[in-house]
């Protein structure tokens, strides 16, 4: 069974740029996945950030994108602010309708 | 304003049903997919089900395949999930969410999300 594997804690310090990102246990993500990324805060819902590689969901500001950076899906964040500081899911389509999570990253800025 | 008002969660021993139900407001529920993903205290996103705009098209994960049903009544824009043969592991916040359009596999994406529904399988 494949994996969807993220990083599972990152820091950035404020107003730097991180990249997370989503892989497979087995294989290389592409566009065909159709990669996407959520942030949650503890006892919140989760917000899409993007979706489809690298289209941004509605109100997601610019300093959100997102990517294929080698065989993985990438989450980048430019100038990272305190209240960035959540937890991030990736997922990914593994066809026939069939969606998988990744395991989540928890950023910190600090 | 895209809603999503999830409701029906509760305590429910193991073997039970129950039924969730997530009423949508402030888009054209006819026209986009559906999906609920859930969260088990502590734990990170899966994904449970997806269904087409049209019903025509279900989707689930392998923990729930034979147990679940997910559907829809476009008249009444509301998405359903009816739970059978609960067990421990099922105990989760179970999410409603808004795929995000189109014509491919794309379409299911989770786009809107609701506040979600606590739902604690245990005797």
């Amino acid at each position: 069974q494949t994996v969807v594997t993220q990083e599972p804690s990152f820091s950035v310090s404020p107003g730097g740029t991180v990249t997370l990102t989503c892989g497979l246990s087995s294989g290389s993500v592409s566009t065909s996945n159709y990669p996407s990324w959520y942030q949650q805060t503890p006892g919140q819902a989760p917000r899409t950030l993007i979706y489809s590689t690298n289209t941004r969901s509605s109100g997601v500001p610019d300093r959100f994108s997102g990517s294929i950076l080698g065989n993985k899906a990438a989450l980048t964040i430019t100038g990272a602010q305190a209240d960035d500081e959540s937890d991030y899911y990736c997922v990914l389509h593994m066809g026939s309708g069939i969606w998988v999570f990744g395991g989540g990253t928890k950023l910190t800025v600090l | 304003e895209v809603q999503l008002l999830e409701s029906g969660g509760g305590l429910v021993q193991p073997g039970g049903s129950l039924r969730l139900s997530c009423a949508a407001s402030g888009f054209s529920f006819r026209s986009y997919a559906m999906s609920w993903v859930r969260q088990a205290p502590g734990k990170g996103l899966e994904w449970v089900s997806s269904l087409s705009d049209s019903s025509g098209s279900t989707y689930y994960a392998d923990s729930v395949k034979g147990r679940f049903t997910i559907s829809r009544d476009n008249s009444k824009n509301t998405l359903d999930l009816q739970m059978n043969s609960l067990r421990a592991e099922d105990t989760a916040v179970y999410y409603c969410s808004k795929g995000v359009g189109g014509t491919t596999f794309a379409k299911y994406a989770f786009d809107m999300w609701g506040q979600g529904t606590l739902v604690a399988v245990s005797s």
